[in-house]
Parts: C-alpha cells; structure tokens; sequence
C-alpha cells in the first residue's frame, strides 16, 4: 500500500526555536497534502490542507505565521514550527491523497515535538 | 456541513470476545465512510472503507464494517479480538468535502 514517511520521528527543543519536520510520499504522487494536530486523547486537529505549488489553507484558529506550510514538490511537504513554545508540544501528523486515488488519505507515522 | 459521533470513548473487552465500536455520522450529501487505527506513538492506519456499492464491508486484521444509511451509522466490528488489537479507533466521513471529518476516537483496550 501507499506509505508516507515523517521526519523526524521525535524531536525536543528549546523555546524559541524554529522546528522543520519532513513529510514524504514515498511511492506516489501526493498533490494534496494535510496537516494535523493530536492532543492526548484527543482527537485530529486539522491544521491546513496544502496543494503542490500553491499556498496552504489553513483552518480557523491557527496562525500562520507560526506554522509555515510548504509543499514544494508532488512528494514532499514540509511544516515549520517557528518560536516554537511549550505550549505547541503535541503530536503532529501529515496525510498525503494520492492523486490516483482521490478517495483516500495515507497518513505518515507523526512526529512528537516536545518544547522545553 | 458533515460530523462523525463516536459514541464510545473507550470499550474495554476480554481476549477472543466479539466487539463493536459505534460510529453514526451526519451530512447532508452522500458520504465516503473510514475507519482508522491507531497504535501508540504511531499514525493512522486504514482498516476499511465505504465508498459505494456492498454495504459490508471487509477490511484488514479481520475487522468489518456495515453502512446503514437509515441509521447514518458505520459500526466497527470484529468477531474474536486479539491483545493486538489494543488501539485508538478512529471514524471518519467525507461528503461533499473533499476533507474528511473526524470522530474523537474509541480506545479499544482488550485484556487477557
């Protein structure tokens, strides 16, 4: 099946730093790329939605400025965390759609960022 | 506008009993339907999902799923659970969003 790669897996940092974390589509093309956000026991967060070449669309509530969202290629997509504070420490996870099969979303393995 | 209500936040079940996780979902359109699983520390995985024709629906590690469009529900079930199957279980719905909705999850915790 379709796989979808993060990295890091897990990354600390001190507050005020800025964090990239990496989401790949390793055996497809993914035009539309999503964003999410989980909080224990929670549930998903949508954060934004990007698409290949274009700006991202971000949900109501979450800055933009904060969490730079670039999808420069078909296979890759990266969120940025800048100034992170402890406050963003949370699980956050990428889904790719394959743009062969509209229908599904693959999601990545997610990334515990942890901000001292 | 589409909703997913996962009536259940956690379902606790002994090895090898038969289990169902409710998911009943709202929209104004016609709906893809998903469920995911969720291990810890890991991302979603797809188990299964409707997106027409056969109203059961059979996914991996031996899970199905039936869609009832009278009762806008799409439970989860399995007939025997394994101490692998301990996860978070997520419902979701897609209508006339390209964007699927997301319940907040049922944890299954399956003891021995």
């Amino acid at each position: 099946g379709a796989v979808v790669s993060q990295h890091p897996s897990r990354v600390i940092c001190k507050s005020g730093t800025s964090v990239k974390i990496e989401c790949r589509s390793l055996d497809f093309q993914a035009t539309t790329m999503f964003w999410y956000r989980q909080f224990p026991k929670k549930s998903l967060m949508l954060m934004a939605t990007s698409n290949e070449g274009s700006k991202a669309t971000y949900e109501q509530g979450v800055e933009k400025d904060k969490f730079l969202i670039n999808h420069a290629s078909l296979t890759l997509s990266t969120l940025t965390v800048t100034s992170a504070h402890p406050e963003d420490s949370s699980f956050y996870i990428c889904s790719a759609r394959d743009r062969g099969r509209a229908d599904t979303q693959y999601f990545g393995p997610g990334t515990r960022l942890t901000v001292l | 506008a589409q909703s997913v209500t996962q009536l259940d936040s956690q379902v606790p079940v002994f090895e090898e009993a038969p289990v169902e996780l409710r998911c009943n979902y709202s929209s104004s359109v016609s709906v893809y339907l998903f469920w995911y699983v969720q291990y810890p520390n890991q991302g979603l995985q797809l188990l299964l999902k409707y997106l027409s024709g056969s109203t059961l629906v059979k996914g991996i590690n031996g899970f199905e799923a039936e869609f009832n469009k009278s009762q806008t529900s799409f439970h989860l079930r399995k007939p025997s659970v394994h101490i692998s199957d301990t996860a978070e279980y997520f419902c979701a719905v897609k209508g006339g969003s390209y964007i699927p909705t997301f319940g907040r999850g049922t944890s299954l915790i399956v003891h021995p």
